[in-house]
């Protein structure tokens, strides 16, 4: 079973909808991330969390929330979708022990079409 | 903002020779280095990270470092058409509060001819 989970893998939706995207892990990491991959934007950094009571917001957080439900779950919410939030979305985790080695982990990606 | 800047590429090598891959970043504090591979449509996946100055190797790739001139670069020797993908660089860099947080690069196409 893989250890890093999205659901659902593709999504349409249309303009001005709600939508959640999910993700699960069971590598028992604490930090969570939710990253967007443009075509010739490279993957940018909407939200993050270290821990359950822990939320921040990277680069691109506008339009986007997120919830932190458990240490193994981390879902991110489009409250209201429109076409530029096209995208594929990743969620990834990480093994941070201190200091700045860290590395992440990858969900295999929730492709998003808003209509 | 951090920077991370990569050749987009495509960078076309033929079968069986090394391909090198360059990365420059911003960030003169940061210390920790990581290159990733995706192929098309799939997520990101962990080749190799480095931290101090210098070379590292596993297997037929090699990571270089070197933080006087703020770059890392990836080779791959005896490149294979299973190789061909594109390659992420990303950085670890301070981000405020005691944390750290990974920009990554465009990322840079390879394609192995064979």
């Amino acid at each position: 079973d893989a250890d890093v989970t999205q659901t659902p893998r593709n999504r349409i939706t249309k303009t001005g909808k709600r939508i959640m995207l999910e993700c699960s892990q069971t590598k028992g990491h604490d930090r969570m991330y939710w990253y967007r991959q443009d075509p010739g934007l490279g993957l940018r950094l909407i939200y993050y969390s270290f821990d359950v009571k822990d939320i921040n917001k990277g680069e691109i957080s506008d339009g986007y929330s997120v919830s932190r439900q458990a240490q193994a779950k981390f879902s991110l919410s489009l409250e209201s979708a429109i076409p530029n939030q096209t995208a594929l979305y990743f969620c990834a985790t990480s093994d941070w022990e201190g200091g700045q080695q860290e590395t992440q982990y990858f969900g295999p990606g929730t492709r998003l079409l808003v209509l | 903002q951090k920077e991370v800047e990569q050749n987009s590429g495509p960078l076309s090598v033929p079968e069986g020779a090394i391909a090198s891959l360059n990365c420059t970043y911003s960030d003169r504090g940061s210390q920790s280095f990581f290159w990733y591979r995706q192929y098309s449509g799939k997520s990101p996946e962990l080749i190799m990270f480095i931290y101090s100055n210098g070379d590292k190797e596993d297997g037929r790739f090699t990571a270089q470092l070197n933080k006087a001139s703020q770059y890392v670069s990836l080779l791959i020797r005896d490149s294979q058409p299973s190789d061909s993908a594109t390659y992420l660089c990303a950085v670890n860099g301070y981000s405020g509060a005691g944390s750290y947080q990974l920009t990554f690069g465009k990322g840079t196409k390879l394609s192995v001819i064979p």
